[in-house]
């Protein structure tokens, strides 16, 4: 079956320090992925997707690029904010699991000032 | 445009109580889905809907049960509530099933207590 392995959280960094929060994956066939993004007492939002090999998802500074060979949709940003602080989900879909959301078990970033 | 809505927010039960988390949405969304968050698990699928009348079983759906009466609402009922099922339950909606090309929409979530 799919599977999505986040590195573990949380993860603490000094404003404008650079970021990234490792994402691997395990897919029956070609999916599609995505970074989903939970600020504090809030739902989920889609914050990036990348839905081919090589493509490179971004948004409001982050960036993840789709890496066939290596299965993995790594998320960065090069000068982290306070209001950045969230938690952060890798999250696949993928034909054959009925294009059903597979989620990663979340990595917390906290940013301090 | 509200999006996704969910009630309560908030909910502490008794173990053996039934209740029933409500979930709207108001962007004509076919697919519809229940979701719990769990620490350390991520978010896993409980039930999902890919249009009125029509319901299936993700992942986690023992104890719950759902009904798609209308495109709108997809209601999740907890018919005898276990501490187990403390949890915190987001619902979310998308344009089709075919989400590797579609956004995803979450409501604020319900934290749920049973005791």
């Amino acid at each position: 079956g799919n599977s999505v392995t986040q590195m573990e959280g949380p993860v603490t960094l000094s404003e404008e320090a650079f970021l990234t929060i490792n994402c691997t994956y395990t897919a029956t066939g070609y999916p599609s992925l995505f970074w989903y993004v939970q600020y504090p007492g809030e739902g989920l939002q889609l914050l990036l997707k990348a839905t081919k090999a090589d493509d490179k998802g971004s948004n409001k500074g982050f960036e993840a690029t789709y890496r066939k060979e290596t299965t993995s949709f790594h998320l960065e940003k090069g000068s982290v904010q306070v209001s950045d602080s969230a938690v952060y989900f890798c999250a696949l879909t993928e034909q054959s699991s009925g294009d059903k959301l597979t989620f990663g078990t979340g990595t917390r970033l906290a940013v301090r000032p | 445009n509200a999006g996704v809505t969910q009630t309560p927010k908030f909910q502490v039960l008794k173990t053996g109580q039934s209740m029933t988390l409500q979930c709207a949405q108001d962007m004509n969304h076919e697919y519809m889905s229940w979701y719990r968050q769990d620490p350390g698990m991520g978010l896993r699928l409980i039930h999902y809907s890919v249009g009125a009348g029509i319901t299936d079983q993700g992942e986690v759906p023992n104890g719950y049960n759902v009904s798609r009466s209308t495109t709108e609402d997809f209601p999740l009922r907890l018919l005898s509530a276990a501490p187990s099922q403390t949890s915190v339950y987001f619902c979310a909606s998308s344009y089709s099933i075919g989400l590797l090309n579609t956004e995803a929409f979450f409501g604020q979530g319900t934290r749920l207590t049973v005791v």
